[in-house]
């Protein structure tokens, strides 16, 4: 299966404090996604990183890529009670029976405590 | 504004009968697509639509039906033959396959 795994199910943290989520996979992949989703809502894009990247960043998002151990890490710092959310992440496999699909994760649940 | 809307937000439907879940996008994407998500669990792949006039099953397309007859459109059916529809139903378009998704808000299917 091409999907990713995600650790831990969930976390409970203070704000102000970071927030580490990881996700691993089994299969070579094109990119890897991280998505979040407030409860009962759509989903929102929050960075890919494409397979030949080891790390990006966006805002208070860092995101780690090591494609020697099939895995993947979300880093939120200084985290806010806003935050408290899902976090899954996604990945498009290299080709295959899995071309077009984006796979997703179970996700991690967030919650910042104020 | 630019955007993806789901229509409707909640859906009620008796056991037999088929009912269709309405996806529009005005983001002028060429690929969108049908994901199914129960209650803690991620998002699973029901149908893809890389361009119009043409789509792809996903991993659980049995039950469902798509088409894709304007670039701005994907309704996905829900069959009687889908033995367990009752789910949180998510559309999302993206440029083209491989790229970032956007997401709908979601319609919440409940079979009674």
């Amino acid at each position: 299966s091409q999907q990713g795994e995600e650790d831990p199910q969930a976390l409970s943290i203070q704000e102000g404090e970071n927030a580490t989520m990881n996700c691993s996979y089994k299969t070579s992949i094109n990119n890897l996604q991280w998505y979040r989703q407030n409860s009962g809502r759509g989903l929102v894009h929050l960075i890919l990183i494409r397979s030949n990247e080891r790390e990006k960043h966006s805002g208070r998002l860092r995101v780690t890529l090591d494609t020697s151990k099939k895995s993947s890490s979300l880093l939120i710092t200084a985290s806010r009670a806003a935050d408290t959310a899902s976090y899954f992440c996604a990945l498009y496999g290299a080709g295959g029976t899995s071309y077009g699909k984006l796979t997703f994760g179970q996700g991690t649940i967030l919650t910042v405590h104020p | 504004d630019g955007g993806i809307t789901q229509s409707p937000k909640y859906l009620f439907r008796k056991e037999g009968q088929n009912v269709t879940l309405s996806c529009e996008q005005n983001l002028n994407h060429d690929a969108m697509y049908w994901y199914r998500q129960d209650p803690g669990q991620g998002l699973r792949l029901i149908y893809y639509s890389q361009i119009v006039n043409d789509f792809q099953k996903g991993d659980i397309a049995e039950g469902y039906s798509v088409s894709r007859e304007k670039k701005e459109s994907f309704p996905l059916t829900v069959t009687s033959a889908q033995k367990n529809p009752t789910a949180f139903y998510l559309c999302a378009s993206s440029l083209a396959l491989y790229n970032e998704q956007f997401f709908g808000p979601g319609t919440r299917l409940t079979v009674l």
